[in-house]
Order: structure tokens, then C-alpha cells, then sequence
């Protein structure tokens, strides 16, 4: 299909462990986001990049958490030493530049169906 | 700073009546607002987005919204209920002129009875 995705669907690991979660945008999509969504919290912004750059990592809670995005494609975020607070829906979301002209803001994200973490 | 508050985390309401979900927000300057939805085990879509043009704005499945300056407000609606609008939905804002991070609201999960 054409839209975002995102893997795996679910992971299961313990604590202290490393985890990778990926994420695939809409092609020409240049703009992408991670969110984290627990359980009675909401949607809680984590990242966001422009192209391969970051210009607003504010939401990542700590350090354990990093992200990276190559050849304005692929997302990875990374969790490391995984803690059980980290449980929760991790989802993604991508949408097109800003384009020439227009006013920033307006540009509908499309979002994955999210991976399911959940830390023993 | 921007915020977003819905109020009620769950809202029942019983199949064919109106749905209201209320969503007030904060901005210093003009927003752009969002409703989204979230069906079970699914990611989130859009149902309809606020960007100043006419205030009343119509989104797909027949849901509704209203840009209230005066209330700060963007309420959701839609005139008769149905089983399939069951689902968790989402109210956020953004910052007109700056980058495009959404602030979501916690969400309210929409409940209908038979």
C-alpha cells in the first residue's frame, strides 16, 4: 500500500533491553514524526525531522531514547536499556514539506498504524 | 504555548442521537485545529482540519466542527450516531506559522449504544 508503515506491529522484550522500532513515510513525503501514546495519556509528541535533520527532539524523555533518519526515507527510533514506563504505542507519522509559498501548519500527517511495545 | 483540552475521556452516547465532543484550546496566535480519529488497532486518520477559511468546517462520515474564537473552542459533532463511529478521537492544535508539531489533546473515547 501506499501509506505509512511501521515495524514490527508489536514487540515484547524485556527490561533493560535494547529495542529498534522502524518506520517507512509515504514516498515524497519529507516531513516525519514519532508519538508515543499511553494508555490514558493521549498522544505525546516525541521528534521530529525534516528531511534527515532533527530540528525538534524536545519531546524525547530521555536519553535512552534516539532517533536517526537516512536518505529522507527510513526512521529508526531507538529505546535503550528499555524500562517498563516505556510500554506504550509507538506511532509515526509523516507529511509533505511545506510547500513554496504556503503557509506552514496546514499539511495533513498521515500516521502509521503504530508498533505495540510492551516491557516485562 | 499551545494546549488542547477535551473534556470527558469517555462519551456515551446511544445510536442515532447527536454526538458532541468538546474540545477547547490554547494559542497565543492563530491556530490551526484537527480532529483525528483512532479506530481499535488502527493508526490515526484525519477527520477534518481548521485552516481560517470558513469556520464551520465539514469532514468525512459525516462529522462537523466549529471554529469558536470567542469560546476558543472546536467542538465536534454529528447529528445522528452510529456503531461504526465508535472509536477514540483525537482534538489538536497547531501554530499557523511555524513548524507543523501538533499538540493532540488526551483523546476521548466515543461509545455507542445500541
Amino acid at each position: 500500500g501506499a501509506g505509512v508503515s511501521q515495524s514490527p506491529s508489536n514487540k515484547v522484550t524485556e527490561k533493560g533491553k535494547d529495542v529498534e522500532l522502524r518506520c517507512d513515510p509515504i514516498s515524497g513525503h519529507t516531513a516525519l514524526y514519532w508519538y508515543r501514546q499511553s494508555l490514558g495519556q493521549g498522544l505525546e509528541f516525541l521528534i521530529y525531522f525534516q528531511g534527515n535533520s532533527a530540528p525538534d527532539k524536545s519531546g524525547l524523555p530521555s536519553d535512552r531514547f534516539s532517533a536517526e533518519r537516512t536518505g529522507g526515507s527510513v526512521s529508526t527510533l531507538t529505546i535503550q536499556r528499555t524500562q517498563q514506563e516505556d510500554s506504550a504505542v509507538y506511532l509515526c507519522a509523516s507529511s509533505l514539506e511545506r510547500a513554496r509559498g504556503r503557509v506552514a501548519g496546514d499539511n495533513e500527517q498521515f500516521f502509521g498504524p503504530g508498533t505495540r511495545l510492551t516491557v516485562l | 504555548a499551545q494546549s488542547v483540552t477535551q473534556l470527558g475521556s469517555h462519551v456515551s452516547v446511544s445510536e442515532g442521537a447527536l454526538v458532541l465532543l468538546r474540545c477547547n484550546y490554547s494559542s497565543s496566535v492563530p491556530p490551526y485545529l484537527f480532529w483525528y480519529v483512532q479506530y481499535p488497532n488502527q493508526g490515526l486518520q484525519l477527520l477534518l482540519k481548521y485552516t481560517s477559511a470558513a469556520t464551520l468546517v465539514k469532514g468525512i462520515n459525516g462529522f462537523e466542527a466549529e471554529f469558536k474564537k470567542s469560546e476558543t473552542s472546536f467542538h465536534l459533532t454529528k447529528p445522528s450516531a452510529h456503531m461504526s463511529d465508535a472509536a477514540e478521537y483525537f482534538c489538536a492544535v497547531t501554530h499557523r506559522n511555524r513548524d507543523d508539531k501538533i499538540i493532540f489533546g488526551k483523546g476521548t473515547r466515543l461509545h455507542i449504544l445500541p
